[in-house]
């Protein structure tokens, strides 16, 4: 059973260019969210998709976009990158429901450095 | 919204001695709390988890305790090995409709010393 799988695990980018990473969910999941995690700090959750539609977005700027397709896997674009936009991003899957039981499994993340 | 913070930002141990993490959140509205490892390197792994009508879950040489009167939970680890080195985070979450969303805290680093 594949857990959570992310692409590319590393990427360099130049500022104002533009990236999309990849996630695909563990088996059995529907759910996928993405996180953002700073050198030295927690992940902060930018947005959740479910049904090919975004259900919760954190506090990040439109710069952020996400697509989830019917196969429940799902891609992060950041457009315009900043130099502050350097940071490990986490994909999450889980069930939509939150009966017992459905946790929350994250990926190894996608390191992506903006120069 | 929710706020997590952790205690310590380090903690370390001795091998075979039993560890001690604590954290606390802001919001009694969260529901879900779920403590995760992360080695330098890789994405968080999931430890335990315990919801808001339990005070206390126990898994393999991990416990979670969770008090809501002072928001807070703990995560233990017994027996402590060199292996459990890692960065650990407690995470909360609120219910939103279906949709759930998670608010960790900075993390503690748990050095354990031979």
């Amino acid at each position: 059973d594949a857990g959570v799988t992310q692409s590319p695990t590393h990427l360099i980018k130049t500022r104002g260019q533009q990236v999309t990473l990849r996630c695909s969910p563990k088996s059995g999941h529907d759910t996928v969210s993405w996180y953002q995690q700073a050198l030295g700090q927690g992940p902060q959750f930018i947005f959740q998709y479910y049904e090919e539609e975004e259900r919760q977005r954190g506090n990040f700027p439109d710069r952020f976009s996400g697509h989830q397709f019917p196969n429940y896997s799902s891609e992060l674009n950041v457009n315009a990158l900043l130099l502050g936009d350097s940071a490990l991003y986490l994909c999450a899957s889980s069930l939509l429901t939150t009966s017992s039981g459905n946790t929350i499994y994250f990926g190894e993340g996608s390191w992506l450095t903006v120069v | 919204g929710e706020s997590v913070g952790l205690h310590l930002p380090t903690l370390s141990v001795q091998e075979g001695d039993n560890s001690i993490i604590n954290c606390a959140y802001s919001n009694s509205a969260s529901d879900y709390f779920i403590w995760y490892k992360q080695e330098s390197g890789k994405g968080p792994q999931f430890i335990i988890d315990i919801r808001s009508n339990m005070d206390k879950r126990q898994g393999q040489r991990v416990t979670v305790l969770l008090n809501k009167t002072v928001k807070h939970l703990s995560l233990q680890i017994a027996a402590t090995q060199p292996g459990d080195s890692a960065v650990y985070f407690c995470a909360a979450s609120i219910s939103s409709g279906s949709a759930r969303q998670l608010t960790f805290g900075s993390g503690t680093q748990l050095t354990v010393l031979p």
